[in-house]
């Protein structure tokens, strides 16, 4: 077990949707990094947060935002759900220095019907 | 922007046995961190190894060990006494050290122990 929580742990819903994915750190945790790990892309980076504010950008589509709350979970927003949305979503946190090891959640499983 | 080459999509290897899977990044960064992270098919993600490209000492991890060659930006993995418990995709992971980085994935090893 990482320490780090995801909720819900599959998530089944229709094209045009939207949906929450919700993550924990591990306590003491500042950074939250969202991954989606799909069959054609493999493991591509989202977004990343540090103690609230929005620190990096990856392939993140404009249907989908994030954001970091005071007590330091995240949730990761999709919207306008497509079927090729579906995938493995997960989040991953580390310690105070950004450059240390991310410690991965368990992640979510979006299917879009 | 840098990249991470898995070249083995499968492998597979006898329990007890050894196996290395391979990993080749590009990069003009002088110091960054690499990973090797484990996916069972629970589909968790585990870090198995860190190395830091300034250390010249490879990384060990009880079985696991990693051959780093820096000039030829090599980055393997080396199962020693494989267990059933070790079948899982392998993916390697480069990140920059400049701060407020993600992980740049390769595209994996899968890796079958055989009893």
């Amino acid at each position: 077990d990482s320490g780090v929580t995801q909720t819900p742990k599959h998530l089944i819903t229709a094209t045009g949707q939207r949906v929450t994915l919700r993550c924990s750190p591990r306590s003491g945790d500042l950074s939250v990094y969202w991954y989606q790990q799909s069959l054609d892309q493999g493991l591509q980076f989202l977004i990343q947060y540090y103690n609230g504010e929005e620190r990096a950008k990856g392939n993140i589509l404009e249907r989908f935002s994030a954001q970091q709350f005071p007590d330091l979970h995240s949730e990761l927003n999709l919207s306008s759900l497509e079927l090729g949305d579906s995938a493995l979503y997960f989040c991953a946190s580390s310690v105070r220095q950004p450059t240390d090891t991310q410690y991965f959640g368990p992640g979510t499983r979006l299917t879009v019907l | 922007a840098q990249t991470v080459t898995q070249s083995q999509p499968e492998m597979s290897v006898q329990e007890a046995e050894t196996v290395t899977l391979s990993c080749t990044y590009d990069t003009s960064e002088n110091n960054y961190y690499l990973f090797w992270y484990k996916q069972p098919p629970s589909r968790q993600m585990i870090l198995v190894i860190r190395q830091e490209a300034y250390k010249q000492q490879n990384a060990t991890e009880n079985r696991f060990s990693v051959n780093f060659q820096k000039a030829a930006k090599s980055f393997s993995l080396k199962i020693s006494d494989s267990q059933l418990g070790d079948t899982a995709m392998y993916f390697c992971a480069f990140m920059k050290p400049s701060g407020n980085t993600p992980l740049v994935f390769g595209k994996g090893t899968r890796l079958s122990v055989i009893a």
